[in-house]
């Protein structure tokens, strides 16, 4: 069955290292993107992208990037962790527009804590 | 400022009750809302969607309504199980984009 991964599901890290956070979907989906989860806040988007080589900020974008090189993989880099981007991450992938009804399929959540 | 409010903030109740969710929303220009259940340590999976033109939407024991006027939109959960204990997270399009508005959620427990 066709799904959504993501790795690790739980990382903890040290103040100003570099982290990736890795989602791999095999809907063959042109859309993914990126949201941090923080209790008192709704998703909130960091990155998209549309489709391979295409990449765009989010309203959090700020201290994370993203590269897109294939369909299937959006990974997340942290270039410098802070302890602010302690978070639950999630990434979600959605099929192209037909009459704005289509739905993100949302992956499992890779919690992070900044130390 | 586009916002999507929920009540209540927490909600616990036994087995068997039906309980209801609201939502507040004043993204405009309205597309759709969509209600989410987010299992713990798991991604929000979608219920429901509606559009302005639908006012009611069904998925076996979950109903959701949207009042477009007012800008409301219901969850009634009938006859709950302990697999309904899970966050419910509204979310508004806006119309002409993609940009999705999320509310905090409503983090139900259902107890025996």
């Amino acid at each position: 069955d066709a799904e959504i991964t993501q790795s690790p599901r739980h990382k903890i890290t040290e103040t100003g290292r570099q982290v990736t956070l890795a989602c791999h979907q095999t809907w063959n989906h042109n859309n993914m993107f990126w949201y941090r989860q923080d209790l008192g806040h709704g998703l909130r988007l960091i990155h998209y992208s549309y489709g391979v080589q295409d990449t765009n900020k989010g309203e959090v974008s700020d201290g994370y990037s993203v590269s897109r090189s294939n369909t299937e993989d959006l990974p997340l880099t942290l270039e410098s962790a802070a302890s602010s981007q302690t978070s639950v991450y999630f990434c979600a992938s959605r099929p192209p527009n037909r009459g704005n009804r289509e739905t993100q399929y949302f992956g499992p959540g890779t919690r992070l804590l900044v130390l | 400022k586009n916002q999507v409010e929920q009540s209540p903030q927490s909600l616990i109740i036994l087995e068997g009750k039906n309980c209801t969710l609201q939502c507040n929303y004043t993204v405009s220009p309205f597309s759709n809302l969509r209600w989410y259940k987010q299992d713990t340590g798991r991604g929000p999976v979608s219920l429901t969607i509606m559009t302005f033109s639908e006012n009611t939407k069904s998925n076996g024991r979950y109903t959701a309504t949207l009042d477009a006027d007012t800008k409301q939109s219901s969850l009634h959960i009938t006859a709950s199980q302990l697999s309904d204990s899970a966050s419910y997270i509204c979310v508004v399009r806006e119309g002409g984009g993609n940009k999705l508005t999320f509310g905090t959620g409503t983090q139900l427990k259902v107890e025996l």
